[in-house]
């Protein structure tokens, strides 16, 4: 039974493009939503979401919460070959339970 | 700036031969985590510790499996007699809970894992 979905799995983008991954997840006692980027080995905190509606901003990347409808979504804006990772979504349950979602694998081409 | 460390990077072992790993978290975090993550998948919780007591194993941790953290310090991942199927990346993450509240704002560090493989 999954709890955290991630979309699309990979995605295949050019430099300057714009990009949405997604992340819908189903658990009791949500506390909050994690995002992460993978590239070679640990994953870098990005974005911590705990109320719904609030934008996160951090130069091209963005990222929102829907606590209604249970999903996130993380955009990236004029990407960069750099961009190029696994972004995992990880959402925080019970207090001390992260779950994660099987990633999506981003590659930004030249 | 001492993050989460992790030794070794790497191994390479026989099937039926014992391994451990060793992780080091961030100095003044309490909460310490083992995660298994395989290609393609997001990393998959193992077991966890608050300072120096196991508060919580997967049932993907078998019997073979056993981790420790003696002094609240660091934490070592014991695997007994692998198989191929143990291999993966290991990784392991600590967070710092604020005490006297709720975890509402706990993140987590990752190390940069062991990866093992299983021959």
């Amino acid at each position: 039974e999954d709890k955290v979905v991630q979309s699309p799995l990979s995605l295949v983008v050019h430099e300057g493009d714009t990009v949405t991954l997604n992340c819908s997840y189903e658990v009791t006692n949500f506390r909050s939503l994690l995002w992460y980027k993978q590239e070679k080995k640990a994953p870098t905190f990005l974005f911590m979401l705990t109320s719904s509606g609030i934008e996160k901003k951090s130069g091209r990347l963005s990222s929102i919460l829907d606590k209604k409808e249970l999903f996130s979504i993380l955009n990236i804006t004029a990407t960069q070959t750099g961009d190029s990772a696994v972004y995992l979504c990880a959402v925080v349950y019970n207090f001390n339970k992260f779950y994660f979602g099987s990633g999506t694998k981003l590659n930004v081409k030249p | 700036d001492t993050g989460v460390s992790q030794d070794p990077r790497h191994k390479i072992t026989k099937r039926g031969q014992n391994v451990t790993f060793r992780c080091d978290p961030i100095s003044e975090h309490n909460r310490l985590y083992w995660y298994r993550q395989t290609l393609g998948q997001g990393p998959e919780f193992l077991t966890y510790f608050q300072n120096e007591a196991q508060l919580e194993k997967s049932r993907l941790l078998s019997d073979r499996f056993s981790a420790e953290r003696p002094k609240g310090s660091f934490s070592t991942l014991e695997i007994q007699r692998t198989e191929q199927g143990d291999s993966a990346m290991y990784l392991c993450a600590s967070s710092r809970r604020a005490v006297g509240q709720l975890s509402t704002n706990e993140k987590l560090f990752f190390g940069s894992g062991t990866q093992l493989s299983v021959l």
